[in-house]
C-alpha cells in the first residue's frame, strides 16, 4: 500500500489564482483529514471527513477555502482566490473507524503563493 | 476549547543524554493524548499514547492529570531520534485530533 497520496508535491503559483490540492485516502479508511502546517501555527486541522461526508469544517480560515470528497478515494482542497499567506505545508491524513486518532498522513503539499 | 502546548521549538541534547519534551494541555473533560512524530523525509506518525502505557522507541509519556501534562521522556536519546515531535490531544467522544505547535529535536554526536 503507498500510503495516503497527496498532489502535487510542490505547488508555486500567484496571487489570486486558484489551487486544487488533491488527496486520496488510504483504502478501507472510513476519516480524511486536511490540516495545514506553518511556522507560526504549527498543525492545524481545517476540515474532517467521515464516510465522505464533511463532519467539522470550523477550521477552514474563510470562504476562499473549500473541500470535497465526491468519493471514498478521492478529496480535494480547493483556494480560490489565493493569497501569499496561504502559504504552506498542506496535510492529508486518514484513519479507520473506531481509530481515529492513529491517523495516517501524505507527504504533504508544499504551497508558495507569489 | 481545548488547547495543547509544547513551550520549546528547539531541543538540543547530546547522545546519550536525557531528553524530555514538554506537552502542555488544557481540556475540561477527560482526553486522550498522543505523541506523534516526523523524521527527516519521512511522514508524520503516530509513536505513542497515553492509553497503552508502552515504551516505543525507548520513549515513554506519563499523563498527569493534576498538572494537565504529557510529557515525552527517553533516559538516553540516539542521534536518529532527531526529529519533529508534536503532540495531540483527542476529547474522549471525538474523533480530531488538536496539535501542539511541535519541537524539534536535535541530538547531537
Amino acid at each position: 500500500d503507498a500510503g495516503v497520496i497527496q498532489s502535487p508535491r510542490h505547488e508555486v503559483t500567484e496571487m489570486g489564482q486558484e489551487v486544487t490540492l488533491r488527496c486520496k485516502p488510504i483504502s478501507g479508511h472510513d476519516y480524511l483529514f486536511w490540516y495545514r502546517q506553518t511556522m507560526m501555527r504549527g498543525l492545524e486541522l481545517l476540515i474532517y471527513f467521515n464516510n465522505n461526508v464533511p463532519i467539522d469544517d470550523s477550521g477552514m480560515p474563510e470562504d476562499r477555502f473549500s473541500a470535497k470528497m465526491p468519493n471514498a478515494s478521492f478529496s480535494t482542497l480547493k483556494i480560490q482566490p489565493s493569497e501569499p499567506r496561504d502559504s504552506a505545508v498542506y496535510f492529508c491524513a486518514s484513519s479507520r473507524q473506531g481509530l481515529s486518532y492513529e491517523q495516517y498522513f501524505g507527504p504533504g503539499t508544499r504551497l508558495t503563493v507569489t | 476549547a481545548q488547547r495543547v502546548t509544547q513551550p520549546e521549538k528547539l531541543l538540543s541534547v547530546f547522545k546519550g543524554a536525557p531528553v524530555e519534551l514538554k506537552c502542555n494541555y488544557s481540556y475540561s473533560g477527560s482526553p486522550e493524548l498522543f505523541w506523534y512524530v516526523q523524521y527527516s523525509r519521512q511522514r508524520l506518525q503516530l509513536l505513542l499514547r497515553h492509553i497503552s502505557r508502552e515504551s516505543i522507541k525507548g520513549f515513554t509519556a506519563d499523563l498527569n492529570k493534576g498538572e494537565t501534562s504529557f510529557h515525552l521522556k527517553k533516559p538516553f536519546a540516539q542521534e536518529e531520534d532527531s526529529a519533529m515531535y508534536y503532540c495531540a490531544l483527542k476529547e474522549n467522544a471525538g474523533n480530531m485530533l488538536t496539535f501542539g505547535g511541535g519541537t524539534r529535536l536535535m541530538v547531537k554526536p
